[in-house]
């Protein structure tokens, strides 16, 4: 029930763009995006909560595919301080509700 | 808001001692969550509560765990007796309004060594 994530690191120069993959082998009903930098807790990005839902922060913006199962997140002329791991989350449905992260893309940004 | 506050920050304790950290989650928030983050297991959910009650605790390793929240504005994790398997960071987060799908707060973390 554990979101994939995909790829599990990524090395840029700054100004360069990435895009980190969130799928489930179940239904999604929402993504959840956090950033935790190295040595400090996660911090939430953004939720996407309906399927082609496509939201933005700065220059980081995500989608929703809801009949692929997956997000993307996209970082776009990504500067020095977007350096950190990446979770996404998915909300799991079994009795109760829970909020399951997946493994994480460390993004490395170098000048 | 001070945000979430956890304590201690770090821990250094020997296998076998029990270990208690502490949770104040933001004023106001209906939802807390217990977390542990290690490199191998990544950030694993333990348990969490909605307005005081625990609502699912299948995240909790064993009975060596457990987890109370007496109040609004207080939580603990208990690990009776601790090992060195339970190293980890444990993150405390609190979220409000009436669905799981809002913006979790996290505390800073405690950081847990068990010799």
């Amino acid at each position: 029930q554990q979101p994939v994530q995909s790829p599990q690191a990524v090395i840029l120069r700054e100004g360069e763009d990435a895009v980190i993959n969130c799928s489930s082998s179940k239904a999604l009903y929402s993504v959840h995006w956090y950033r935790q930098k190295h040595g400090e807790a996660p911090v939430f990005l953004m939720i996407l909560l309906k399927g082609g839902e496509q939201k933005g922060h700065e220059k980081i913006s995500a989608s929703f595919n809801e009949k692929k199962q997956q997000s993307s997140l996209y970082l776009t002329a990504s500067q020095l301080s977007y350096s950190g791991t990446y979770f996404c989350g998915t909300l799991v449905i079994q009795g109760a509700q829970k909020l399951v992260f997946g493994q994480g893309t460390r993004l490395t940004i170098n000048p | 808001d001070a945000g979430v506050i956890q304590s201690p920050r770090h821990e250094v304790t020997e296998m076998g001692q029990e270990v208690t950290l502490r949770c104040k989650p933001i004023s106001g928030h209906d939802y807390l969550f217990w977390y542990r983050q290690t490199m191998m297991r990544g950030l694993e959910l333990l348990i969490y509560f909605n307005n005081n009650v625990p609502i699912d605790d299948s995240g909790m390793p064993e009975d060596r765990f457990s987890a109370k929240m007496p109040n609004a504005s207080f939580s603990t994790l208990k690990i009776q007796p601790s090992e060195p398997r339970d190293s980890a960071v444990y993150f405390c987060a609190s979220s409000h309004r009436a669905s799981l799908d809002n913006e979790q707060f996290f505390g800073p973390g405690t950081r847990l060594t068990v010799l």
